[in-house]
């Protein structure tokens, strides 16, 4: 299996501040054939199912902020909120669909400083 | 609008099964994969496996293989996840998530509201 892991485990910004998370897959994630890294981006807020974010490690899904973007490549790879929002308070999960078993990472989570 | 909605919670002894379902709507239930993944108290997100509902063909998480089983009735757009043989382990908020694309290897766009189902003696 692939295995997911992010960090920090949890980081604290002020508002309108960057904010940087880190996921790293064990093997690569990038299908060669289609030069496509298989790797999304959710935001859970507590008592809600997670939301896509991000997906091919650099797309933004529709009614995103664009505030919200991901980019990497391979086994590295990074979620970046521009300028935070209060609305933004959640855990973060990265997710790696390349192989059959489909595994997420142990998530962080993002406060207001 | 694309919507799932889940059964409601469950609370079962330890040994026996649960089934829980995902009623979809607003689209074609049998265009796109339907992933089921749960979440215990307080931790992160563990994938399941998935259903094509076109096919009713099935790919489970190693760690649950002969334990559970993904059905569908497309008449009615439902999928439904049945877990037997459950321990405390195994309380957990379960979701349904549809897959972003026609394939398996995709992202999960829509979601549950998810089911608590906790077993206790």
């Amino acid at each position: 299996d692939i295995v997911m892991t992010q960090s920090p485990d949890s980081l604290a910004v002020s508002l309108g501040e960057r904010a940087t998370i880190n996921c790293k897959s064990s093997q690569s994630v990038l299908y060669s054939s289609n030069n496509k890294n298989y790797l999304a981006w959710y935001q859970q807020k507590p008592g809600q199912p997670p939301k896509l974010l991000i997906y091919w490690a650099s797309t933004r899904e529709s009614g995103v902020p664009d505030r919200f973007s991901g980019s990497g490549s391979g086994t590295d790879f990074t979620l970046t909120i521009s300028s935070l929002q209060a609305e933004d308070v959640a855990v973060y999960y990265c997710q790696q669909y390349y192989t059959t078993e489909i595994t997420f990472g142990p998530g962080t989570k993002v406060d207001i400083k | 609008q694309v919507h799932l909605v889940q059964s409601g919670a469950e609370v079962k002894k330890p040994g026996a099964s649960v089934k829980v379902s995902c009623k979809a709507s607003g689209y074609t239930f049998s265009a796109y994969y339907m992933h089921w993944v749960r979440q215990a108290p307080g931790q992160g997100l563990e994938w399941m496996g998935w259903i094509n509902p076109n096919s009713g063909g099935t790919k489970y998480a190693q760690k649950f293989q002969g334990r559970v089983t993904m059905t569908r009735d497309t008449s009615i757009s439902t999928a439904y996840m049945d877990l037997n043989r459950l321990t405390s382990d195994d309380t957990a908020v379960y979701y349904c998530a549809r897959g972003s694309n026609s394939s398996w290897y995709s992202s999960f766009d829509i979601w549950g509201q998810g089911t608590m189902v906790t077993v206790s003696s």
